[in-house]
Parts: structure tokens; sequence; C-alpha cells
């Protein structure tokens, strides 16, 4: 099983910082990876597919990047809307899997 | 808009068995793969197998194999996800979710059950 390791686990960030999160699979994916963002009490959802294309409706101020086995998430210009937890997932093979998250909170 | 509505929160005892609904409304059912991930208080997000309803199959992650079942009904446009021999550590929210193009089995995740506690406990 392909295993997904995010970092960091958490941050501390202000409004209108840059945000970088990084996620690293244990072997090649290619491209086949998302970003999740989930905020407490609900679903995940879907920001990021096939690693740098943005989901419709989804702020342009979130983009992602990588291919291989390593990926990155940027959210360009943090919002107050943004402060939650994300997580990435490979769904090259088999049991598909997610890194452990990132929780990003407000400084 | 497709939504995704899932059963209400069950409480059950170690031993017994759980089956979740997750009723499709407003868009295509059949050919849209649906997978079952859950998520125990506090922890991250697990992938536990899946379903294209057209074809009936089902593909499962090996921590569960033996102990979950997933179907589908298209006439009721609704899957299911039966877990059996259930013990303390399978308390967690059970989420029912749809992926982005179709008929692939492997693929992002864009639509989402609101949701479904299940608690285990004596």
């Amino acid at each position: 099983a392909i295993r997904m390791t995010q970092s960091p686990s958490s941050l501390s960030a202000s409004t209108g910082d840059r945000v970088t999160i990084t996620c690293r699979a244990s072997q090649g994916i290619s491209s086949y990876l998302a970003w999740y963002q989930q905020k407490p009490g609900k679903a995940p959802k879907l920001l990021i597919y096939a690693a740098s294309t943005l989901q419709s409706g989804v702020p342009s101020r979130f983009s992602g990047s990588g291919s291989g086995t390593d990926f990155t998430l940027t959210i360009s210009c943090l919002q107050s809307e943004d402060f939650a937890t994300y997580y990435c997932q490979q769904y090259y093979s088999y049991p598909q899997s997610f890194g452990q998250g990132t929780k990003v909170e407000i400084k | 808009q497709v939504q995704l509505v899932q059963s209400g929160a069950e409480v059950k005892k170690p031993g017994s068995s759980v089956k979740v609904s997750c009723k499709a409304s407003g868009g295509t059912f059949s050919s849209y793969a649906i997978s079952w991930v859950r998520q125990a208080p506090g922890q991250g997000l697990e992938w536990m197998g899946g379903i294209i309803p057209i074809f009936g199959t089902a593909n499962y992650a090996q921590k569960f194999q033996g102990r979950v079942t997933i179907t589908a009904d298209e006439s009721t446009s609704t899957a299911y996800m039966e877990l059996s021999s259930l013990r303390s550590e399978d308390t967690a929210v059970y989420y029912c979710a749809r992926v982005l193009r179709g008929v692939v089995a492997n693929d992002a995740f864009d639509i989402w059950g609101q949701g479904t506690m299940v608690t285990v406990s004596s």
C-alpha cells in the first residue's frame, strides 16, 4: 500500500499569509493526487485533483503542484474561512490512501 | 446537482453489525463509482472500499476484507455499507463519496454524504 505523508502536521498562520503544505508518496503516483479541505463536523471538500487542477468553484488562491512522489498545496493569501484541516489523497492504486492531515490554525 | 444523503446515527454493541445507506438524488447514480471512507474521532480519513453500481462488483481495502460488504441498488439509487463483527475501534463517522469522473474506480471524490456516526459500545 502507498503511504502518504504530509508536513507539517499543523501550522499557525495569519490572514493574508502564504501557506504551503507538502505531501510525499512512498512510491510514484504520477499526478493521481487530490487535496481536500475539512472543517469540524463537516465532510471533506475537494479542492484540487490531478495534482494541479482546481475543482470548479474553488477560489484561485488555492493551487497545487508536483508529480511522482512530491506534491504541494499552496494558499496564496490566507482568508479566515481557510482555517481548517487539509488532506492529500492518492488514487493511483488500490487501496486509495490519505495523508494524516495538516491543521491550519489562527496565529 | 447530485446530493448524497446518508442514514442516521447508530449505536451498536460489540460483535454486532451495522448497515449504512447512501441515497443519491438529483443526477446520475449507476455510472459513477461510490466509495466509503471512515474517520475515527480526531483522526484522519481511511478508505474502506467502493463499488461501481452499473457493474455491481466491489473492491475493498485489505484491512476490512471479510468484514465489510458494499452493495448498490440501482432502482433506488442507493449504496450500502455493512460492517460486521464490530469493535470499539470501529467507532467513527462513515462517509459515502462519489468519484469525479464516472466509471473510474479510483478517482478523486467530488461529492460526499453528510456522514453517519457509528458508535460501538457495550
